[in-house]
């Protein structure tokens, strides 16, 4: 099915793994984004890229880095997890509306 | 900067009542507004949108009328089901080419 898929759905790490939070989608669309959800904060931009090549900082940057590897995939890494990273991401790409992933849920004990 | 506020919730109705969920906004110019529905489990979902002021978004039976003078979007639905349990986001874009900015959610609890 045409959209954004994001892998793993679910995942557990301990504070100082890193893992890397993949995204992809098949619609031919120039912009992406990765979000951060978190209970009673709504949805937070964490980074973003315009076009192939670009990356920019969102709203919560700090601890995270991000590649736009070519127009499908948008990956974020988090080089040392750490508790207050425990959230649910979501990734979106963007032509005229919004298609969001279904997201991955990841806990960091 | 932008900003959207909604109402606190949860919410928790009966079957067939009537919903209204609060949103306003403050933005520069003229935003496009949106409402979000996530389901459990899911991501986000486009429930309906409204792009200028006295425009009226719609669907599923859900309705929300871009009222710049009051600078709200409030979602209604006159009879709601079970089956619409699930968070509401209200956000805003300002510009053809930028981000967009969420409320903080609300949850909605349907009873039958």
């Amino acid at each position: 099915n045409a959209g954004v898929t994001q892998t793993p759905k679910f995942q557990v790490l301990k504070t100082g793994q890193s893992m890397t939070l993949q995204c992809a989608q098949d619609m031919n669309h120039n912009s992406m984004y990765w979000y951060r959800q978190d209970p009673g904060m709504g949805l937070r931009l964490i980074y973003y890229s315009a076009s192939e090549g670009t990356t920019d900082k969102g709203e919560v940057p700090n601890g995270y880095n991000v590649s736009r590897l070519n127009k499908r995939e948008f990956s974020l890494r988090l080089e040392s997890a750490a508790p207050s990273q425990t959230s649910v991401y979501f990734c979106a790409s963007r032509a005229n509306g919004y298609t969001f992933g279904s997201g991955t849920r990841l806990t960091v004990v | 900067g932008n900003s959207v506020t909604q109402m606190e919730g949860p919410v928790t109705l009966s079957e067939e009542a009537f919903l209204t969920i609060n949103c306003t906004y403050t933005a520069t110019g003229y935003p496009s507004l949106f409402w979000y529905v996530q389901y459990p489990g899911e991501g986000l979902q486009l429930l309906l949108k409204a792009t200028k002021a006295d425009d009226k978004g719609s669907n599923k039976g859900f309705e929300a009328t871009y009222r710049k003078e009051t600078t709200s979007f409030h979602l209604e639905k006159g009879s709601v089901q079970v089956s619409d349990s699930a968070v509401y986001f209200c956000a805003l874009r300002n510009g053809a080419n930028s981000k967009l900015t969420f409320g903080k959610g609300i949850t909605l609890s349907v009873r039958p």
